[in-house]
């Protein structure tokens, strides 16, 4: 069985400051473990993934995040937040990298940014 | 890129009718698609995983007669609310699985928001 969990359904931050969006897994293999996000009534693009070959994944739009298998977490994060990053960030694990199986998802954080 | 499209975007019906709502990957086969719903403010939860030319496999819990998947080719996938009422509205989102490219990645589709009366 694989969960996640995402600390803070919303996170508010003012613009050019760090963007920092939590992530927690449970898997009982090694995960597969996306960040996608998605604006309102769109479907979900995919941010970045980590699929074991290296613990800092470099994503679209600046955003980078980092496996640590100790802490079995998996967060998010933007040096500096462009006001176009307001939109829901969703993290997910799968126990494929490439999408043999369904994701399971996280709730979900509402990410906000502040003039 | 790979896109994947659903059709309609939205739909509004009246209860106990059928709605059915297409996932086509448009410039890729996809042997495998994947059917999530989204409740308001809610994360997306796996419903069915549609494999072309077999029966799909559903999630526990979700009502394999009311919700009916066809994947009858390797681009489009459709999935039929039987008998809608309004507790399926929701949005249904799609995905496709590009098995076509180096690294194997499932792309959504845009969704489809779902109202039934």
């Amino acid at each position: 069985a694989q969960s996640v969990t995402q600390l803070g359904s919303h996170v508010s931050v003012s613009e050019g400051a760090l963007v920092l969006l939590r992530c927690n897994y449970s898997s009982s293999v090694p995960p597969y473990l996306f960040w996608y996000v998605q604006y309102p009534n769109q479907g979900l693009q995919l941010l970045l993934k980590y699929t074991s070959a290296a613990t800092l994944v470099k994503g679209i739009n600046g955003f980078e995040a980092e496996f640590k298998k100790s802490e079995t977490s998996f967060h998010l994060t933007k040096p500096s937040a462009h006001m176009s990053d307001a939109a829901e960030y969703f993290c997910a694990v799968s126990y494929s990298g490439g999408g043999a199986d369904g994701l399971t998802f996280g709730k979900g954080t509402h990410l906000i940014i502040q003039p | 890129g790979a896109v994947v499209s659903q059709h309609p975007s939205r739909v509004i019906c009246k209860s106990g009718t059928s709605v059915k709502i297409e996932c086509r990957s448009l410039d890729f086969q996809a042997t495998t698609m994947f059917w999530y719903r989204q409740f308001p403010k809610q994360s997306l939860m796996l419903m069915a995983t549609s494999n072309e030319g077999s029966k799909a496999t559903y999630e526990q819990g979700v009502e394999k007669d009311k919700f009916l998947i066809n994947h009858a080719s390797l681009t489009l996938s459709t999935l039929t609310v039987t008998s809608a009422h309004p507790e399926d509205s929701s949005f249904y989102i799609c995905s496709a699985r590009d098995v076509g490219r180096i690294q194997e990645t499932q792309y959504f589709g845009p969704g489809t928001r779902l109202l039934v009366l």
